[in-house]
C-alpha cells in the first residue's frame, strides 16, 4: 500500500516565526488533505489539495503530484498554532485513507 | 450546517466486553469511515461504508464490524475487547458522488479505555 512520511517530527518554534512541513508520499495519489489535530484530538480539515496550490489566511500548502510530495507553510506563527499536524492521503485506486505519522509543533510564546 | 457528532466521548470497559460507538455524519454526506489512534500516532483506517455496506476495510480484525443506516449514520461495534483496543476513535464523513477522493471531515471522536 500507499506509504507516507512527514517531517520533521517535532518542531519548537517562537512565536512569530515561519515554517515549513513535508509530506513525501510512495504513490500517485487521488485525495490529500492537511489535518491538524488539537490537544483534545479533534481533527481539523486545513487543506484538501490533491495538486496545486491554497492559501487560507496564514497558512498555505502546495502538493506537486508528479513528484509526490506536500508542504504546509506555517506564517508569523501564533501559540494556537500548536498541535499534531498531519497529512493524509487516499491513493488512485480508491483505497484506504492512510495518515502520515505527523509532525508535532510547539510554538513557544 | 451540523459536523460530524460521535458519541459517546469517553467510554471505559473491561476486557472481553463489547462496545459499540455511533457516528452521524456532516449534513449531505453519504459516506462514513472510522478509525483507530493510538496515543501518540496518526489515525489507522478500520473501514468504511457506503450504500449501507463496508466498502472498504484495513488490517483490522473480525471483531471490528460495523454498520450503516439508511440515513447514513453508523456504529462501530468492537467485540472481545483487549488492553490494546484502547484508542481514540474516530470517525470521518465524505460525499462520495459515485468517485472516491471526497474530503474527508472528522468528529471529535470518542476516546476508549479498557482496563
Amino acid at each position: 500500500g500507499i506509504q507516507v512520511e512527514q517531517s520533521p517530527p517535532d518542531l519548537i518554534l517562537q512565536e512569530g516565526a515561519n515554517s515549513t512541513l513535508r509530506c513525501n508520499f510512495s504513490d500517485s495519489v487521488n485525495n490529500l488533505q492537511w489535518f491538524h489535530q488539537n490537544p483534545w484530538g479533534q481533527l481539523i480539515n486545513l487543506f484538501y489539495i490533491p495538486s496545486g496550490t491554497k492559501q487560507n489566511g496564514r497558512l498555505s500548502a502546495t502538493t506537486v503530484a508528479t513528484e509526490r510530495y506536500s508542504l504546509l507553510y506555517i506564517s508569523s506563527s501564533q501559540t494556537t498554532d500548536s498541535g499534531v499536524y498531519f497529512c493524509a492521503v487516499e491513493d488512485n485506486y480508491g483505497q484506504n485513507f492512510v495518515f502520515g505519522p505527523g509532525t508535532r509543533l510547539s510554538v513557544l510564546p | 450546517d451540523a459536523g460530524v457528532t460521535q458519541s459517546p466521548t469517553h467510554l471505559i470497559k473491561t476486557r472481553g466486553q463489547q462496545v459499540t460507538l455511533r457516528c452521524s455524519p456532516k449534513s449531505g454526506h453519504d459516506t462514513v469511515s472510522w478509525y483507530q489512534q493510538a496515543l501518540g500516532q496518526g489515525p489507522q483506517f478500520i473501514f468504511q461504508y457506503y450504500e449501507e455496506e463496508e466498502r472498504q476495510r484495513g488490517n483490522f480484525p473480525d471483531r471490528f464490524s460495523g454498520h450503516q443506516f439508511p440515513n447514513y449514520s453508523s456504529e462501530l461495534n468492537v467485540n472481545a475487547l483487549l488492553l490494546g483496543d484502547s484508542a481514540l476513535y474516530l470517525c470521518a464523513s465524505s460525499l462520495d458522488r459515485g468517485r472516491r477522493g471526497g474530503t474527508q471531515y472528522f468528529g471529535p471522536g470518542t476516546r476508549l479505555t479498557v482496563l
